[in-house]
Order: C-alpha cells, then sequence, then structure tokens
C-alpha cells in the first residue's frame, strides 16, 4: 500500500518570503506521478503542481517548483514570493495506476495549513 | 482541464435522512469518482465511478450507505443514506483527465459540506 506523510500540520511565513512544504511517500511501484493540490477556506481543491516519477527534472509551475528526490521518496514543495492568496490547506497526493479499473487512485497525506502573514 | 460543479453546496440534513449530490462535468470523462473529507481530515476515497459499469467502492464504504449513479459521461450522483452525525463532511468529486503522452490527472470539483443533526 502506498503512504503519504506531510510531518508539518501548520507553517507560516511572512508575505513575500519563501518557504518549503515537506512530504514523504513510500511505494514499491517505480512508475507513478506526485502532485500538490491546494485547498482555500473556499475548500476548492486546486492542483499546484504535478511531477512524473520518471523525469529527473523538477517541476516548476511559476512561484511553485518542487525538490524531487526519488531515492529518499521525497517530494517538497517551495513557493516563492509568498502571497496573501497562498493561505490554504497544501495537500500532497501520490497517483499509481489502479489495480483494478485500469485507472488511477490518488493517495493524500493529511495536509499543512500555511498561513502567509501580512 | 475540466469545469466540475456540484449541486448543493452545501446542506443542514436530519439524521436518518438521505441526500444525493450531483457532479457535472464540461466535458465526457471515463473515470470519475467520489472522496469524503471528515472536518480537518485529508481526503478519503468512497468510490471509482466508470461510466456503464457498476461503481467501485474503497474498503469502508459499501454500496448501501453511498449508492452511486453514473448514467452518462459527464455526470454522477453519490447518496449519502441514513445519515447519522459521523456523515457530516465535506464530499468531493474529481474527474480523471488526460493531459497527454498517455498521462492523466485528477481536477476536484467545489465540494459539498454536509452537516447532519
Amino acid at each position: 500500500a502506498q503512504t503519504v506523510t506531510q510531518s508539518q500540520p501548520e507553517m507560516s511565513v511572512q508575505e513575500a518570503e519563501t518557504v518549503t512544504l515537506s512530504c514523504t511517500y513510500d511505494t514499491s511501484e517505480n512508475n507513478y506521478y506526485l502532485f500538490w493540490y491546494k485547498q482555500p477556506p473556499s475548500r476548492q481543491m486546486i492542483l499546484v503542481i504535478r511531477q512524473e516519477a520518471y523525469k529527473q527534472q523538477n517541476a516548476t509551475e511559476n512561484r511553485f517548483s518542487v525538490n524531487f528526490q526519488k531515492a529518499a521518496k521525497s517530494f517538497s514543495l517551495k513557493i516563492s514570493d509568498s502571497q496573501l492568496g497562498d493561505t490554504a490547506m497544501y495537500f500532497c497526493a501520490f497517483m499509481t495506476p489502479y489495480s483494478g479499473a485500469g485507472s488511477y487512485q490518488l493517495t493524500f497525506g493529511k495536509g499543512t495549513k500555511l498561513s502567509v502573514i501580512p | 482541464s475540466a469545469v466540475i460543479s456540484q449541486k448543493p453546496s452545501r446542506d443542514i440534513c436530519q439524521r436518518g435522512t438521505s441526500l444525493t449530490i450531483q457532479c457535472q462535468v464540461d466535458s465526457q470523462v471515463t473515470m470519475m469518482f467520489w472522496y469524503r473529507q471528515q472536518p480537518g481530515q485529508s481526503l478519503t476515497l468512497i468510490a471509482t465511478a466508470n461510466q456503464g459499469s457498476e461503481a467501485t467502492y474503497e474498503s469502508g464504504f459499501v454500496i448501501d450507505k453511498f449508492p452511486i449513479s453514473r448514467p452518462n459521461l459527464t455526470f454522477s450522483t453519490l447518496t449519502v443514506s441514513n445519515m447519522s452525525p459521523e456523515d457530516s463532511s465535506i464530499y468531493l468529486c474529481s474527474v480523471e483527465v488526460p493531459i497527454g503522452s498517455g498521462q492523466e490527472t485528477q481536477y476536484f470539483g467545489p465540494g459539498t459540506r454536509l452537516l447532519v443533526l
């Protein structure tokens, strides 16, 4: 079974500063995908960034980037130039081919609550 | 990406009653998923709904309690039956969308916040 661990229940960062959210996972799979989702108080789950396990290059999306360490099974999210709108719960998620239905199943971590302080 | 809507956005229900949540997607998708997010918790997959077949339920969830319909490629419903206060949660649907090169990703609806009294 896959597990995803986010060891930081809560974090805070000053506006315009940089913050890194940690995520580790455990799997015996070699082919998988990793995601960071953001859930602001509106509760809409928003895909922030996606990483394919076979790619060595770290994914980036504007102010969001990841540090993917496959051997260490680590997938941290770095948010640069933090903005007030970044305040949200951040969930790390792991996706692997679904064994029965031929589709993909997401496993989520428990989340990190990030507060951006003005 | 995909635009997903859910109805209702929130509801307050009495124990013992049932509520049906609707999920509508703006494009045809094969796989739809229903998740539960209990207060302060992460997301837990309830079931996978593939159009044209019975939904596949995860451990701890049964069809009698959470019947699912998937009548076409853009719509699904989840019913929470015989509700108790422990069913108070946010219920989210998601869809699997191809993003090219044989890869997929999941996008989520806005969720339905359910409070059972």
